[in-house]
């Protein structure tokens, strides 16, 4: 249980395109989502916090207009990288916060973007 | 302001041998803690975690750690490690009531056949 999936898993693009990226709870319902951000070799950066059915909170520093989350249902978040830049390439994980168990996250593979 | 500090940025243990990556956090209130771990270009699995229940906290694969708040520490253990074991280990803690997590720099873990 408590498995949350990824789409894509790696991406591609071009300096001033768009890319969305999915995250899904596949077996709970998750009424709370996060969006962490990887650089190589170092740890974790929260982004945003993505709440079911309102507006995304994001961290200090975190452009809102740049990435923008959507949480539509209690199964799926979307983060969109508006705009994308080469240095917005990084890996980017998403979390989901299980209703029932509420101080653990469970955690995506991540999607890795690389933006030319 | 909770945060967390790992004490070692690298550790490499020889196969069977004793692992300790080292912990230490700081809170105004009482948190909960985890251990996560990642593998190469994957996503973190949760190893364990503290919620203000049993001290000593017992894992998947083999991994245990025990809270002291006299120390701040939560140091993660394993008696005997394994090849599979290399990975990143993240210790984490909740930075408040919100649930949102506050991780540690993270510990690369090597192992020597």
């Amino acid at each position: 249980g408590a498995v949350v999936s990824q789409h894509p898993s790696w991406v591609i693009c071009k300096s001033g395109t768009s890319v969305k990226i999915e995250c899904r709870s596949l077996d709970f319902q998750a009424t709370t989502m996060f969006w962490y951000r990887q650089f190589p070799k170092q740890s974790l950066m929260l982004m945003a916090t993505s709440n079911e059915g309102s507006k995304a909170t994001y961290e200090q520093g975190v452009e809102k207009d740049k990435f923008l989350i959507n949480h539509a249902s209690l199964t799926l978040s979307t983060l969109t990288v508006t705009s994308a830049h080469p240095e917005d390439s990084s890996f980017y994980i998403c979390s989901a916060r299980d209703g029932t168990n509420q101080e653990t996250q469970y955690f995506g593979p991540g999607t890795r973007l690389l933006v030319l | 302001a909770q945060s967390v500090t790992q004490l070692d940025s690298h550790v490499s243990v020889s196969e069977g041998t004793p692992v300790l990556l080292r912990c230490n956090y700081s809170s105004s209130y009482s948190p909960s803690l985890f251990w996560y771990v990642q593998h190469p270009n994957k996503g973190l699995q949760l190893l364990l975690k503290y919620t203000s229940a049993a001290t000593l906290v017992k894992g998947i694969n083999g991994f245990e750690a025990e809270f002291k708040k006299s120390e701040t520490s939560f140091h993660l253990t394993k008696p005997s490690a394994h090849m599979s074991d290399a990975a990143e280990y993240f210790c984490v803690v909740t930075r408040g009531n919100d649930y949102k997590l506050s991780f540690g720099a993270g510990t690369t873990v090597t192992v020597r056949a």
